[in-house]
Formats: C-alpha cells, structure tokens, sequence
C-alpha cells in the first residue's frame, strides 16, 4: 500500500546547529509537501516540492523523484523551529487527497 | 484578515451525541478537506470536496459526515456512530497543489 516514512523519529539539536529531515515514499508522487506543525498544532506549509530544489530563508528541500525521497535542510537551528515536520504526498494525478508521514519532531535547545 | 478559521477551539462530546465542527475560509479556494490527527501520529484524511454541493469520501469517513452549501464554508459532524471521536481534527483549503490549515479543534469525549 501507498506509505509515506520519515526519520529520524525525533531529534533534539543545539541552538545553531544543521539538520537533514528524509521522507521516503513508496511510489511516484504528483504533489510533495513539506509542513512544520507548531506546539499549538497549527500546521504551516513550508514547501510544495514535488522535485527539485528549493530554498528559502535557512530552510531548503530537495525532492529526488526518481528515487523516491525528499529531504528537507534546517542550518542555524533556532528554538523556534522546534515542533513537528511532516511530509505529505498525493500518489495519482489529479488526486488531491494528501498521504502524511508521521512526522520528525525536533527540538532545538538553547 | 485572509485565512481559514475552526470553531471551537475546544469542543466536548458527550456519548451517544453528534456535534459540528464549522471551517470558513475567505481565500476564494475551491477544495476543502478535513483531516483528523491522534497523538504521535500524522494527519488522515476524512473527507474532501473539490467544489459546492460535491464531497468525497477519505479514508476514515466512517461515523462522520460533511456537507458543502456554500464556497466558504465546510462543517464536519462526528456522529454517535464515531466510537473513538477524541483527536485534534484539522481543516484545510487549497486552490491548486498547495493545502492551508486552519488552527485545528480539539474534540474530547467526556
């Protein structure tokens, strides 16, 4: 069936520090998506990455569609980019129902 | 102020009781969807629709129904036949490939 994985599963970083999120999904995908969720739940789209790269401030992904993942890039961590990363992924064209990873939750300590 | 907006933020159900959840958005987008989100997990989908008077099942529409009178606007009801309704449900919009959440209601069962 259609599977959307992401690691590591939680991660805790130094204020200041990198850090590389991976998604693998398990077939072709029409639409990626990248989102942080903040600790009041409220879900933010940082990228719509279907391939590809793109950045934007200190963030930046990297979709590798023929291999089945995406990779999203946080540098110079700040305690604010603490909460919870998904990945999401619509699998057929035209379809718009999106597929959640289960999510990478990182914490940045000052 | 553009945006997507739920109500409640908190909401409590009682056993054997429907309740409504309301979404409204002002951004002029054509699809709605809502998701529902358990602890530790990633979204799931309910139920989308892409344009007025049209819905579509997700894949956990079980106990649940929508409707879609108006553009802006697209209540979910948990009925008595939801038997596990406690969960953090997220509504969202889009207007092409990229979705926007609103902030999200809490429902828990007493």
């Amino acid at each position: 069936g259609i599977q959307v994985e992401q690691s590591p599963p939680d991660l805790i970083l130094q204020e200041g520090a990198n850090s590389t999120l991976r998604c693998n999904f398990s077939d072709s995908v029409n639409n990626l998506q990248w989102f942080h969720q903040n600790p009041w739940g409220q879900l933010i789209n940082l990228f719509y990455i279907p391939s590809g790269t793109k950045q934007n401030g200190r963030l930046s992904a990297t979709t590798v569609a023929t291999e089945r993942y995406s990779l999203l890039y946080i540098s110079s961590s700040q305690t604010t980019d603490s909460g919870v990363y998904f990945c999401a992924a619509t699998f057929q064209t035209g379809a718009n129902n999106l597929f959640f990873g289960t999510g990478t939750r990182l914490t940045v300590i000052p | 102020d553009g945006g997507i907006t739920q109500s409640p933020k908190y909401l409590f159900r009682k056993e054997g009781q429907n309740v409504t959840l309301s979404c409204e958005q002002n951004l002029n987008h054509d699809a709605m969807y809502w998701y529902r989100q358990d602890p530790g997990q990633g979204l799931r989908l309910i139920y989308y629709s892409q344009i007025v008077n049209d819905f579509q099942k997700g894949d956990i529409a079980e106990g649940y129904s929508v409707s879609r009178e108006k553009k802006e606007s697209f209540p979910l009801t948990v009925t008595s036949a939801q038997k596990n309704p406690t969960a953090f449900y997220l509504c969202a919009s889009s207007f092409g490939e990229t979705q926007y959440f609103g902030p999200g209601t809490r429902l828990l069962v007493l």
